[in-house]
């Protein structure tokens, strides 16, 4: 299957600063990626649509100043947390997807565990 | 707006079957996706149905009725390993790579 890759796993970061996560489509090119928030035990919120060449398309309640996604190409999208706080603490997780001819399947790269002190 | 709910939390022993439930709100509606997560992993893709009936793929199976706006997800011969968060995830019309996902059950697989 497609694999998507995630970087990093794991980032700890004092509040203030910016913390940049990049997701990577190794096999296949992907022209819309997205990316979602997970707190513990909840489900997948969506929060933006990567869009490669373009601007991002945030969903509702996303402050799009603050989670600047860039698409530059159509292997990587980056998700920058800018001037971090304790409640952008999360695990985020990319995805990319693939036609498959009657459905669309997403691969998921392995989730970034953020934690802001 | 779009909602999925399924049960928060489901147990079963090692070798039953367990069917964990998803009935969603939305409009535009395409098809509904079946997700795994394991604690502290990425989900994977398990399954899809976009016309109502039932899809086999070893022994998880998922069945959709789109006049109920329900579906299900059947996992036989439960193992251990199946321990694991499932979501559901639904795709809309014109933004078909887009999900939306399910409040999640927790399976928790006993000996």
């Amino acid at each position: 299957g497609a694999v998507v890759s995630q970087h990093p796993s794991r980032v700890i970061c004092k509040s203030g600063t910016s913390v940049k996560i990049e997701c990577r489509s190794l096999d296949f090119q992907a022209t819309t990626m997205f990316w979602y928030r997970q707190f513990p035990k909840q489900s997948l919120m969506l929060m933006a649509t990567s869009n490669e060449g373009s601007k991002a398309t945030y969903e509702q309640g996303v402050e799009k100043d603050k989670f600047l996604i860039n698409h530059a190409s159509l292997t990587l999208s980056t998700l920058t947390v800018t001037s971090a706080h304790p409640e952008d603490s999360s695990f985020y997780i990319c995805s990319a997807t693939r036609d498959r001819g009657q459905y669309t399947e997403a691969f998921f790269g392995q989730g970034t565990r953020l934690t802001v002190v | 707006g779009q909602s999925l709910e399924q049960p928060s939390e489901v147990t079963a022993v090692e070798g039953a079957i367990v069917q964990i439930n998803c009935t969603y709100q939305t409009s535009g509606f395409y098809g509904l996706s079946w997700y795994q997560q394991h604690d502290g992993g990425a989900p994977t893709f398990l399954s899809y149905n976009g016309l109502d009936g039932l899809e086999e793929t070893g022994r998880f199976s998922s069945f959709l009725s789109r006049s109920d706006s329900y579906g299900y997800l059947l996992l036989q011969e439960l193992q251990m390993k199946d321990s694991a968060s499932y979501f559901c995830a639904v795709s809309r019309t014109g933004t078909a790579s887009k999900l939306t996902f399910g409040t999640g059950t927790r399976l928790q697989v006993m000996l």
